[in-house]
């Protein structure tokens, strides 16, 4: 089937040591999210990839990076991550104008 | 700007009955509407979404929701919600750059 996969699905880091999120997508959309939501409340966008355009929510900290090597793959990046940085990370994908799926979620604890 | 309200951030009920959660948008531009829910631990499924057309539309597990402009809604219901309905959803608008703008969510729990 085809999906948005997102590993792994527990992160568990310290304070300050840096961490990657991965997410992959066998749908072949062309568009692909990353939303960071913390316990009780929405999903918020952090930035999204239009092909190999990347487009930066203007509150979206620093410390937060992407890259997108390939249609399939993209990844998160926190430097250093901070206590409020805990959250579930949610990857999602589209092609232009439709409906975005979404994976299952990485929960990230920084200790 | 867009942005959706939810009004209810919980919604108990008892197995059987009827539900409606209930979702307000502010837009300027034309919309598009999505509900969403999240079962524990999960990502986001989508239940149903308002592109165009019939304002009213429909899921395959019995929700419905019902775009109604004048009223900028989009109110989810389901005439009898089963235990495994409780679960946190999401109503949301699509941005013209194509991200969406979710509502605060509705926990909704359902009691035997």
């Amino acid at each position: 089937d085809a999906m948005v996969i997102q590993n792994p699905r527990y992160q568990v880091t310290q304070f300050g040591k840096p961490v990657t999120l991965s997410c992959s997508q066998t749908l072949n959309h062309n568009v692909m999210y990353w939303y960071q939501q913390k316990s009780s409340q929405a999903p918020k966008l952090l930035f999204h990839y239009y092909d190999k355009d990347f487009n930066n929510e203007a509150d979206t900290p620093d410390n937060f990076q992407s890259r997108r090597p390939n249609t399939s793959f993209c990844f998160l990046d926190i430097r250093s991550p901070g206590l409020g940085d805990a959250a579930m990370y949610l990857c999602a994908t589209s092609s232009v104008n439709n409906e975005q799926f979404f994976g299952p979620g990485t929960r990230l604890t920084v200790l | 700007a867009q942005s959706v309200t939810q009004l209810d951030s919980q919604v108990p009920v008892f197995e059987e009955a009827p539900v409606e959660l209930r979702c307000n948008y502010s837009s300027s531009v034309s919309v598009y509407l999505f509900w969403y829910v999240q079962y524990p631990n999960q990502g986001l499924q989508l239940l149903l979404k308002y592109l165009s057309g019939s304002t009213l539309v429909e899921s395959i597990n019995g929700f419905e929701a019902e775009f109604n402009k004048s009223q900028t809604s989009f109110h989810l219901r389901k005439p009898s919600v089963h235990i495994s309905d409780t679960a946190e959803y999401f109503c949301a608008v699509r941005r013209s750059q194509g991200n969406l703008i979710f509502g605060k969510g509705t926990k909704l729990s359902v009691k035997p």
